[in-house]
């Protein structure tokens, strides 16, 4: 989707590491989400920001992940220290208030 | 609280028939029901969306639901699956009318065969 950058697309990192996942929204917005998919859990919601600020965490699985959202053309999702069972696809979506969601393509995180 | 159940994890049909996949949905208020899909190696793209106005939804690429309130369904079709239709689909549903805060079923992966 050409209003959401993830970087980057493949992460390999060993466990222990910290990790960090990027997007860049490129059209206007007022909610960003951070989801997780994996195979036996499917989508999560991990976080989401309103106006750059966070408005439920409540989606985070441990205190190893952290997300920022400094300004409305970025934000981050940490991970530290990684875990082998972090390994899964991140996905960055935007929406306006009106929405629907449009997701980038994802990091695919893979923890040794 | 909201939630959908896509029944059927995995679906195969050929090329040229026709494409059902199936959708349930819990909602304690009038719901929002959405169908994304999803190619290989990228994100979620909105497919259609129920927003009370017409219980039948057309969408991109062919795809239409309907809304069965009796049935609790939103129920996916195409009448004639292409090869370029392989791919998972998810079902998501919302309270929210702008559909940014949805509750996602599990995914059922369409297999297209020649």
């Amino acid at each position: 989707d050409a209003g959401v950058i993830q970087s980057p697309r493949h992460e390999v990192t060993e466990m222990g590491q910290e990790v960090t996942l990027r997007c860049k929204p490129i059209s206007g917005h007022d909610y960003l989400f951070w989801y997780r998919q994996t195979m036996m859990r499917g989508l999560e919601l991990l976080i989401y920001f309103n106006n750059n600020v966070p408005i439920d965490d409540s989606g985070m699985p441990e205190d190893r992940f952290s997300a920022k959202m400094p300004n409305a053309s970025f934000s981050t999702l940490k991970i530290q220290p990684s875990e082998p069972r972090d390994s899964a696809v991140y996905f960055c979506a935007i929406s306006s208030r009106l929405g629907p969601l449009h997701f980038g393509n994802g990091t695919r995180l893979t923890v040794t | 609280a909201q939630s959908v159940t896509q029944l059927g994890s995995h679906v195969s049909v050929s090329e040229g028939a026709l494409v059902l996949l199936r959708c349930n949905y819990s909602s304690s208020v009038p719901p929002y029901l959405f169908w994304y899909v999803q190619y290989p190696n990228q994100g979620l793209q909105l497919l259609l969306k129920y927003t009370s106005a017409a219980t039948l939804v057309k969408g991109i690429n062919g795809f239409e639901a309907e809304f069965k309130k009796s049935e609790t369904s939103f129920h996916l079709t195409k009448p004639s699956a292409h090869m370029s239709d392989a791919a998972e689909y998810f079902c998501a549903v919302t309270k929210n009318n702008a559909g940014n805060m949805l509750t996602f079923g599990g995914g059922t992966r369409l297999m297209v065969k020649p």
